[in-house]
């Protein structure tokens, strides 16, 4: 089955702690990025990688990093969390950055942050 | 820069009845793309219908229809004989082609009334 696989789903941490957020497609996807969705304020891009260790920074990419040693997985990494990093994150791929291409969305990561 | 604004928060309708959720978006690009995602409880990201901006004529996807109205850069979603199912979050997100970057909306939460 053609899906983006992001783990964990939930995740309660402390400051400082660094962590990761995994995520994963099967699709031979070349685009993959990084979404947190806040109340009020939407989805925001944090990072996008248009193909292997081709990785810029979306909106909001403070306090975030990520790598793209691999075609299929994008990770996500915080490493010192913060409170205000609580929020619902999203990875999503698309077989290639076009305008056209619909995004195909992991199931999400709730995060907080204590 | 490109920007995107979803003036309803929230807004309800009767099981049966057709509601609009409004999008308005500003940008520079001449190729680009107009997406409604759909974020239900589950927080699964769907997407419900997708726009070409060249296209002159408003994309319908069964219940789902468009009215592009690209001078005054609008792009509302149309929602006829509403279901109970259709309860969700509703984005809209414009893409462009030279951004490389997918910009949501703030989303507006639709609620069907039995």
């Amino acid at each position: 089955e053609a899906q983006v696989t992001q783990n964990p789903r939930y995740l309660i941490t402390v400051t400082g702690k660094k962590l990761t957020v995994t995520c994963s497609q099967n699709m031979n996807h070349e685009y993959m990025s990084w979404y947190r969705q806040d109340p009020g304020l939407g989805l925001r891009q944090i990072y996008y990688s248009m193909n292997v260790e081709v990785t810029d920074k979306g909106d909001v990419p403070e306090g975030y990093k990520v790598s793209r040693k691999e075609k299929r997985n994008f990770p996500l990494i915080l490493e010192s969390p913060s409170p205000n990093q609580t929020s619902l994150y999203f990875c999503a791929s698309s077989f290639q950055y076009r305008s056209n291409e619909k995004l195909f969305f992991g199931s999400g990561t709730q995060l907080s942050v204590l | 820069a490109q920007t995107v604004t979803q003036s309803q928060p929230e807004m309800s309708v009767q099981e049966a009845e057709t509601v609009t959720l409004s999008c308005t978006y500003d940008t520079s690009e001449s190729d680009y793309y107009l997406f409604w995602y759909k974020q239900p409880p589950s927080r699964q990201m769907i997407l419900v219908i997708r726009q070409e901006a060249y296209k002159q004529q408003n994309a319908t996807e069964n219940r789902f229809s468009v009215n592009f109205q690209k001078a005054a850069k609008s792009f509302s979603l149309k929602i006829s004989d509403s279901q109970l199912g259709d309860a969700a979050m509703y984005f809209c997100a414009p893409t462009a082609s030279g951004t490389y970057k997918y910009i949501f909306g703030t989303g507006t939460r639709l609620k069907v009334l039995a």
